[in-house]
């Protein structure tokens, strides 16, 4: 039973304009979510995290929104760089459980 | 900081041999680690949950005896796949957390496993 999802398999972005990553969930419970990126066979790389107090999280180029009653979250990277071409998950948990994964969405920033 | 290493990258085994994978917080004592399998073009499936110093938790469908963890030590947990076979070919992950760093957690690097 999938409660993260990730919908888009796959998204192309031109350098330079913005990137939204988009996650659907569908546990109430979760309080915590989480994107990371990753490049095959390699571990993922944590980006940026949001707790479920808050509705927004920003770091560098990276911006995660929570909109709880949607059950929805997104990541927007701005400017997109040829070098965040990979691929991002969504992670949730709760009370400090184990992560609940999306099956990802591979990003393509072209020059 | 929050460094996690695992330890080997990558492993080729025959089929019925047994096979160790290290997980180490580098920087951070990790009282929880986790492992994870994933399959190619899959998401990242949780298989355990381990505490320092107590079982492991596993996950529906994971068989505890085929798949050894151990933690004994706030730096270090070990996957051990007993007699493994080629449907256990798979990319193995852990991570860890450290409730001091908050609820995030970090992961290692992976190790591919084959098995023929």
């Amino acid at each position: 039973d999938q409660q993260v999802k990730q919908n888009s398999p796959s998204l192309s972005v031109q350098e330079g304009r913005i990137s939204i990553l988009n996650c659907d969930y569908t546990n109430s419970m979760f309080d915590y979510f989480l994107w990371y990126k990753k490049y095959p066979a390699e571990g993922p790389t944590f980006l940026i995290s949001i707790s479920s107090i808050k509705d927004k999280n920003e770091d560098g180029r990276f911006t995660v929104f929570l909109n709880k009653s949607a059950k929805h979250l997104s990541l927007h990277i701005v400017p997109s760089q040829p070098g965040d071409s990979a691929v991002y998950f969504c992670a949730a948990s709760y009370s400090g459980y184990a992560l609940n994964f999306g099956k990802g969405t591979s990003l393509l920033v072209t020059p | 900081g929050a460094v996690v290493s695992q330890h080997p990258s990558w492993v080729i085994c025959k089929s019925g041999t047994s096979v160790k994978i290290e997980c180490r917080s580098l920087d951070f004592q990790a009282t929880t680690m986790f492992w994870y399998r994933q399959f190619p073009k899959q998401s990242l499936m949780l298989m355990a949950t381990s505490n320092e110093g107590s079982k492991a938790t596993y996950e529906q469908g994971v068989e505890k005896d085929k798949f050894l963890i151990n933690h004994a030590s706030l730096t270090l947990s070990t996957l051990t796949v007993t007699s493994a076979h080629p449907e256990d070919s798979s990319f193995y992950i852990c991570s860890a957390r450290d409730p001091l760093l908050g609820e995030t957690q970090y992961f290692g690097p992976g190790t591919r496993l084959l098995v023929l």
